[in-house]
């Protein structure tokens, strides 16, 4: 068990739903993230969070919202998805952003938009 | 832009074989290198992180090897087993402040057979 937990593993949504993604880390760290894993496509970056403030917005589009109540949970705010969007969406943790801080990862969610 | 390409995409062995995996990089501009196991429907689990001042980090049957200059990084796996068999992932991660921007290879998919 890696310490990051995500929820739900698998959700199905219509393009007019709104759902929300989950992370939660139980290891201590100061900063989180997401990534998105699309079938034959390298994982990307989408968001990072350093004690709760967002650092990093690598273009994500808008129909992406994250949020970062606290330094252990990180949420991804789902509206208007588009197909081209089902992937696997990774949340992972890390005691801070610098060079020598190993990144912890969760299981991810694997979103289908219909 | 950083691009990371690993090779093979996919390999499948024997048991027992000693077997290599490969992963080069664009801009050698690197704080670290990293190698990751994925197994089917779940997240990421991290083997070894080289820092760019090494030459080399090993964990039992696995040896990562990292020559940033000619941007290059290879992981030796002795004796594999099919226990062994997953995705292995390459990421890097770039100098100065890079918020923890992980760039990540597409991977190379592995098979071991009993």
């Amino acid at each position: 068990e890696t310490g990051v937990t995500q929820t739900p593993r698998h959700l199905v949504m219509g393009m007019t739903n709104k759902k929300s993604l989950k992370c939660e880390q139980h290891l201590g760290h100061n900063a989180m993230y997401w990534y998105k894993q699309s079938a034959k496509k390298p994982l990307e970056l989408m968001f990072v969070y350093s004690l709760e403030e967002r650092v990093e917005n690598n273009s994500v589009p808008s129909r992406f919202s994250p949020e970062c109540p606290n330094s252990s949970h990180l949420f991804l705010h789902l509206h208007t998805l588009q197909p081209e969007d089902s992937a696997l969406y990774l949340c992972a943790s890390s005691q801070g952003t610098g060079g020598i801080y190993e990144q912890y990862f969760g299981p991810g969610t694997r979103l289908t938009v219909t | 832009k950083q691009e990371v390409t690993q090779i093979p995409a996919a390999l499948s062995v024997p048991e027992g074989e000693n077997l290599v995996l490969n992963c080069s990089f664009t801009d050698s501009a690197i704080y670290n290198l990293q190698w990751f196991r994925q197994d089917p429907g779940k997240g990421l689990t991290s083997l070894l992180l080289i820092q760019s001042s090494q030459r080399e980090q090993t964990s039992g049957r696995l040896n990562a090897s990292l020559d940033k200059s000619s941007g290059r990084s290879t992981l030796y796996i002795a004796a594999s087993q099919p226990g062994d068999s997953a995705t292995y992932l390459c990421a890097v991660k770039p100098g100065g402040t890079s918020y923890g921007k992980l760039t990540f290879g597409q991977g190379t998919i592995l098979t071991v057979h009993p």
